[in-house]
């Protein structure tokens, strides 16, 4: 059974850069059909997609943060990381990361985040 | 980006009540939809993927229907432990996007 664990600072200065890891156990990341994800949800709010990445290293970012984002793999750890830029106040929120399967039903492929991470609670304050 | 509008926002039932949950999608997504559960404090759950297919292990009593921009989820028969925030999200098209959630109570 697949599990996923992020960890990292849960305190970043404004300006500074927000860096996530999640770790994957139960698998390895180079197997099957899956991109790698992380998504973000500010107290009481709700989810904001941030971007995934394939294991061919292949990346897409949601367009509000692409300038300040980046996930990378690393398949010697089986992790993947997140990497957020001149972070501010609003870049403050639980940070998930999951996986998201792709599967083929009814002459198409479907995409869904299967297995989530408990997430992790990062605050931007000086 | 395709915006995605739950209704109603939150809602309050009884044990055994049928409980019905809208999504609306801004544009045509075809059946490109996935449901997920959110309890207090916990990760996100997939119920649903691609409008209408229950993931493995989820109780019967969670579906899904709806085709182009119009979506439904409905709880048969509600029980104690559904108590959570259900949250439709689209993969139509990148980035992947979500409604604002239902959160759904027991009265």
């Amino acid at each position: 059974q697949v599990q996923l664990q992020e960890s990292g600072p849960g305190l970043v200065r404004p300006s500074q850069t927000l860096s996530l890891t999640c770790a994957v156990s139960g698998d390895s990341i180079s197997s099957g059909s899956y991109y790698w994800s992380w998504i973000r949800q500010p107290a009481g709010k709700g989810l904001e997609w941030i971007g995934r990445i394939y294991i061919s290293g292949s990346t897409n970012y949601n367009p509000s943060l692409k300038s300040r984002v980046t996930i990378s793999v690393d398949t010697s750890k089986n992790q993947f990381s997140l990497k957020l830029s001149s972070v501010t106040a609003a870049d403050t929120a639980l940070y998930y990361c999951a996986r998201e399967s792709v599967g083929y039903s009814s002459s198409h492929y479907y995409h869904a985040m299967d297995v989530w991470g408990q997430g992790t609670t990062v605050t931007v304050s000086s | 980006d395709i915006q995605m509008t739950q209704s109603p926002s939150s809602l309050s039932a009884s044990v055994g009540d049928r409980v019905t949950i809208t999504c609306q999608a801004r544009q045509d997504i075809t059946n490109y939809l996935n449901w997920y559960q959110q309890k207090p404090g916990k990760a996100p759950k997939l119920l649903i993927y691609d409008a209408s297919n229950l993931e493995t292990g989820v109780p019967s009593r969670f579906s899904g229907s709806g085709s182009g921009t119009d979506f439904t989820f409905t709880i048969s028969s509600l029980q104690p432990e559904d108590i959570a925030t259900y949250y439709c999200q689209q993969y139509d098209n990148l980035p992947w996007t979500f409604g604002q959630g239902t959160k759904v109570e027991i009265k």
